[in-house]
């Protein structure tokens, strides 16, 4: 069966750098994109971009330029979310999602708690 | 930015009660909107896509309608399980963005 499976949740300090992943199982990992929505606590759904999981080509959401980077390890069927400078406002959980063109995301990793704090 | 703008923002309901979620774009969106469902383990569901096509799996209590601008999930007689919170998502220009949320409560 489909399934997104991300790692688990970090603590880190502001200024530290968290890399998260999302290994997908269950599909051709680079027949759909991936994306990643942020979702603060207590908070709704932020899409903050995505990645074309055959060509590797990343695009991002305007806030979230310069610190975030999307990348892959496609022979591992799995996407990366890493950040860095870590600040206390990406205390969040993210979701990365699957999605098949012109549809909605049909497949949702658990999310990952990240929290920063000093 | 499409602002995507949700009402109500929380609904109490009762079983069996047929309720609607509104969803208003801040610009024309060529019905790409679609809805999701959010369990309080943090778990996301889709539930329909380009406004009225029901996601593989979702029980057809579920429907969704609109054009234009606005738009919006109904939910025919409520099940214990529906009580949740649900998000519309624009995906007509970038940045995709979501509505706010409405919160599913049990009267």
């Amino acid at each position: 069966q489909i399934q997104l499976v991300q790692s688990g949740p970090e603590l880190k300090k502001p200024g530290e750098s968290v890399k998260i992943s999302c290994k997908a199982s269950g599909y051709t990992f680079t027949d759909y994109a991936m994306h990643w929505v942020k979702q603060a606590p207590g908070k709704g759904l932020k899409w903050m971009g995505w990645i074309n999981t055959y060509t590797g080509k990343p695009t991002y959401a305007d806030d979230f330029k310069g610190r975030f980077v999307f990348s892959l390890e496609a022979s591992a069927s799995t996407a990366n979310l890493q950040i860095s400078n870590l600040k206390n406002e990406d205390t969040a959980t993210y979701f990365c999602a699957r999605w098949p063109l012109g549809a909605a995301f049909d497949y949702w990793g658990q999310g990952v708690m990240v929290t920063v704090s000093s | 930015d499409i602002q995507m703008t949700q009402t109500p923002s929380s609904m109490p309901a009762s079983l069996g009660e047929r309720v609607t979620i509104s969803c208003r774009a801040s610009q024309g969106i060529s019905n790409y909107l679609n809805w999701y469902q959010q369990k309080p383990d943090g778990t996301i569901k889709p539930l329909i896509y380009y406004t009225s096509n029901l996601q593989s799996g979702v029980p057809s209590r579920f429907s969704g309608s609109g054009s234009g601008t606005d738009y919006s999930l109904t939910i025919s007689s409520l099940e214990p399980e529906d009580f949740a919170m649900y998000y519309c998502q624009q995906y007509d220009s970038s940045p995709w963005t979501f509505g706010g949320g409405t919160k599913l409560e049990l009267k």
